[in-house]
C-alpha cells in the first residue's frame, strides 16, 4: 500500500459526458502527479502540482482540467469524453516539487470506461 | 528528453538472478538514471536510482556503465512477485525547477517460472 489513495476505481460513463476523479496524497506529500495509461499510449504524464500550483504539463487535453485544493487532495475533470479516453489513470504524490531523490508513489489507479 | 532502449520481454528461472538492460546513449550529464516497476494490476513503483556510482538498496543493485550510456538493474534472486514490467526512466538533476514528470517507455515485461 503506497498511501495514495484515489476514488472511485471503476468508472463507466457515456461519450459526451464529464466525469470527476479523485486522489488523495500520501500524508504530508505536496506534489501530485496525474498519468494516463492506455493500451496504445503506454503511461502518459499529464499534469503536476506543488503545494496548490500547477509545476509541469504534459500531452493533457484541452477537454482536462485538475486542481490541487488546499488540504492537497486533487481532481482530474474529463468532460466531453470520448472513446479514445478509455484507460486507468493514475496518481502519485512526492514530498518535494520532483527533484532527485523525490520518487513517487503511486496510487491504484481509476479504470474509465467510455461506451 | 533523452531516450532509453530496453529489451520488450525477458524470462527468468525463481530464485535466479536477473540482469535488465537499459540503453541511454543520449543521456547528459545532469541525468539521472530511473528505475520503477508496475506489478500486474497495480501502479508503478520506485525501484532505485543513481547518477554515476553504482547503487544497492533492500530491493535491487543498479549498475552503471563508465559512460552512462547504459545501466542494468540486478535483481539477485528473483521471485514470482517480481513478474512485472520494468521501466527505466532518465530524469534530469534540475528536475525541480521544472516538475518531477516521468517519461516512460514501453519497459521490459519479466516473467519468472517457477
Amino acid at each position: 500500500d503506497s498511501g495514495v489513495t484515489q476514488t472511485p476505481k471503476h468508472l463507466i460513463t457515456a461519450t459526451g459526458q464529464r466525469v470527476t476523479l479523485r486522489c488523495s496524497p500520501r500524508s504530508g506529500d505536496l506534489s501530485v502527479y496525474w498519468y494516463q495509461q492506455s493500451l496504445d499510449q503506454g503511461l502518459q504524464f499529464l499534469i503536476q502540482y506543488y503545494n496548490g500550483e500547477e509545476r509541469a504539463k504534459g500531452n493533457i487535453l484541452e477537454r482536462f482540467s485538475a486542481q490541487q485544493f488546499p488540504d492537497l487532495h486533487s481532481e482530474l475533470n474529463l468532460s466531453s469524453l470520448e472513446l479514445g479516453d478509455s484507460a486507468l489513470y493514475f496518481c502519485a504524490s512526492s514530498p518535494l516539487a520532483g527533484g532527485q531523490g523525490d520518487e513517487q508513489f503511486f496510487g491504484p489507479g481509476t479504470r474509465l470506461t467510455v461506451l | 528528453d533523452a531516450k532509453t532502449t530496453q529489451p520488450n520481454s525477458m524470462e527468468s528461472n525463481e530464485e535466479e538472478p536477473v540482469h535488465l538492460p537499459c540503453n541511454h546513449s543520449t543521456i547528459s550529464g545532469t541525468d539521472y538514471i530511473h528505475w520503477y516497476r508496475q506489478l500486474p494490476s497495480q501502479g508503478p513503483e520506485y525501484v532505485i536510482h543513481g547518477l554515476t556510482s553504482n547503487v544497492n538498496n533492500r530491493m535491487a543493485s543498479l549498475a552503471i556503465a563508465e559512460d552512462r550510456k547504459s545501466s542494468t538493474l540486478i535483481l539477485h534472486r528473483a521471485t514470482l512477485r517480481d513478474a512485472a514490467v520494468y521501466y527505466c526512466i532518465l530524469r534530469d538533476i534540475r528536475g525541480s525547477s521544472q516538475g518531477g514528470k516521468l517519461i516512460f517507455g514501453q519497459g521490459t515485461e519479466l516473467s519468472v517460472k517457477p
